[in-house]
């Protein structure tokens, strides 16, 4: 079964604005990344947060993670038509909360960003 | 990060067939994955690939459609056998190592007739 829950399944916004995914797990983790996919291509790895972290930056994207509700949250801001994808989060999955191994992967949320 | 050169990246099949994917990676790596992306769908491991013994397969998949080799550190097969249309999806090539953690192959779009 997936180790994430992705919500929205969809989203639509306009350039400019901010887009928000949320991901939800069920077990205990070390870390959590977040990826991108462009029409059914290959994954591009946008940014990890360690289990002992609780926000991090990289460019426009803003990441949480609360551990306590098992929930990470990806916010892109001043999203541009560029933006317009696929976003997955992923977890190690092995036994022990490595920080490596197999990834199971959340349902993933649909980006489109209107010009 | 490594850089992956996953082929072919699509192909079109006969259903009887069997399909060889190729990963080849620019550096030695710890861990190799393929995953499977069926249509509309988030990803699914397949299975985890061992240096010089047999991969590990996940549940639902089995080495009798899913053959995999990896003869070194660099470089990994995955056969899709006895293929159906229910096969088409994306197959994506994972890496990881300590060095530069996760990288992924561009996939391979397969369509079976």
């Amino acid at each position: 079964s997936q180790q994430g829950e992705e919500d929205p399944q969809a989203l639509s916004i306009q350039e400019g604005e901010n887009a928000t995914m949320n991901c939800s797990y069920k077990t205990s983790i070390n870390n959590l990344q977040w990826y991108r996919q462009n029409s059914g291509r290959g994954l591009v790895h946008l940014i990890l947060i360690r289990s002992n972290e609780r926000e991090k930056h990289s460019g426009r994207l803003r990441v949480t993670l609360d551990t306590s509700k098992k929930s990470s949250s990806l916010l892109i801001t001043a999203s541009r038509a560029a933006d317009t994808a696929s976003y997955f989060c992923a977890a190690p999955s092995n036994a022990g909360g490595t920080s490596y191994g197999k990834l199971t992967f959340g349902q993933g949320t649909i980006l489109t960003v209107h010009p | 990060s490594a850089v992956i050169s996953q082929k072919p990246s699509r192909d079109i099949c006969q259903r009887g067939t069997s399909l060889t994917i190729q990963c080849q990676v620019d550096s030695q790596v710890t861990m190799m994955f393929w995953y499977r992306q069926q249509p509309g769908q988030s990803l699914t491991l397949i299975a985890t690939a061992n240096q010089g013994s047999e991969a590990t397969y996940e549940s639902g998949f089995v080495i009798d459609k899913f053959p995999i080799s990896r003869p070194n550190l660099t470089f990994s097969t995955l056969t899709v056998s006895n293929m159906s249309p229910e096969d088409s999806s994306i197959y994506l090539c994972s890496v990881w190592s300590p060095w530069f953690g996760y990288t992924f192959g561009s996939g391979t779009r397969l369509t079976v007739v």
